[in-house]
């Protein structure tokens, strides 16, 4: 059982959609991160949050500590959302638990 | 741009060699983290390294080691290859320890045959 869950594992939107994914995990944690993953490799860090909800520009991210549960919100979807966006917690230790991506793929 | 650069960028061994990857954290960064991808996976955390020191490490054998030096760039080293091995290896560095803003390297991708 991986420490950290993604739903969904894929998406497909129309352009203009509001989009959510979501993180639940299963250990007690010290902050948590959603970052985007581009074709290649390229890793973007979006947010690091430890409580509450963070907004940048087109993305929003919450968490609930007490329910384990992150989420990820894109309002007015793009094609250059286009990529896989991970979810990772932080717990003791500086140990990373990382979730396996939601591939979110908008089309024009 | 990030900054973060790692080298090099792609790599071919075989079973049971070594291999050292190499990253440059961006500019006044004192802190660098390991993560293996394998395909259609996520990142698993590999260590960290804080002011030269490992400061964290996740559930990798004692073949994978690191070194930090004092201008903050690491090595990643791993030793007696395994085809297992095969991945994207990504290095991310931050400022004050890992709970702050993490900014990643474009990878190395390691094959191992």
């Amino acid at each position: 059982k991986n420490e950290v869950e993604q739903s969904p594992q894929n998406l497909t939107a129309q352009e203009g959609e509001f989009i959510t994914i979501n993180c639940s995990y299963s250990v007690g944690i010290s902050a948590l991160h959603w970052l985007q993953q581009h074709p290649g490799g390229g890793i973007v860090s979006l947010f690091m949050l430890s409580s509450g909800k963070k907004k940048h520009g087109r993305l929003i991210a919450t968490i609930n500590i007490q329910e384990k549960h992150s989420s990820l919100h894109i309002t007015a979807s793009h094609p250059r959302d286009s990529a896989v966006y991970i979810c990772a917690v932080r717990i003791r230790g500086n140990q990373f638990y990382f979730g396996t991506g939601t591939s979110l793929t908008v089309i024009p | 741009e990030t900054g973060v650069t790692q080298s090099p960028t792609h790599l071919i061994k075989t079973r049971g060699q070594q291999v050292t990857l190499r990253c440059s954290s961006q500019s006044g960064h004192n802190t660098v983290s390991w993560y293996q991808q394998a395909l259609g996976q996520g990142p698993q955390f590999i260590f960290q390294y804080y002011r030269e020191e490992e400061n964290g490490r996740g559930n990798f054998p004692p073949r994978f080691s690191g070194l930090q030096f004092p201008n903050y760039s690491s090595e990643l080293n791993v030793n007696a290859l395994e085809l297992d091995d095969s991945a994207l290896y990504l290095c991310a560095s931050s400022w004050g320890g890992a709970g702050e803003t993490q900014y990643f390297g474009p990878g190395t991708r390691l094959l191992v045959l």
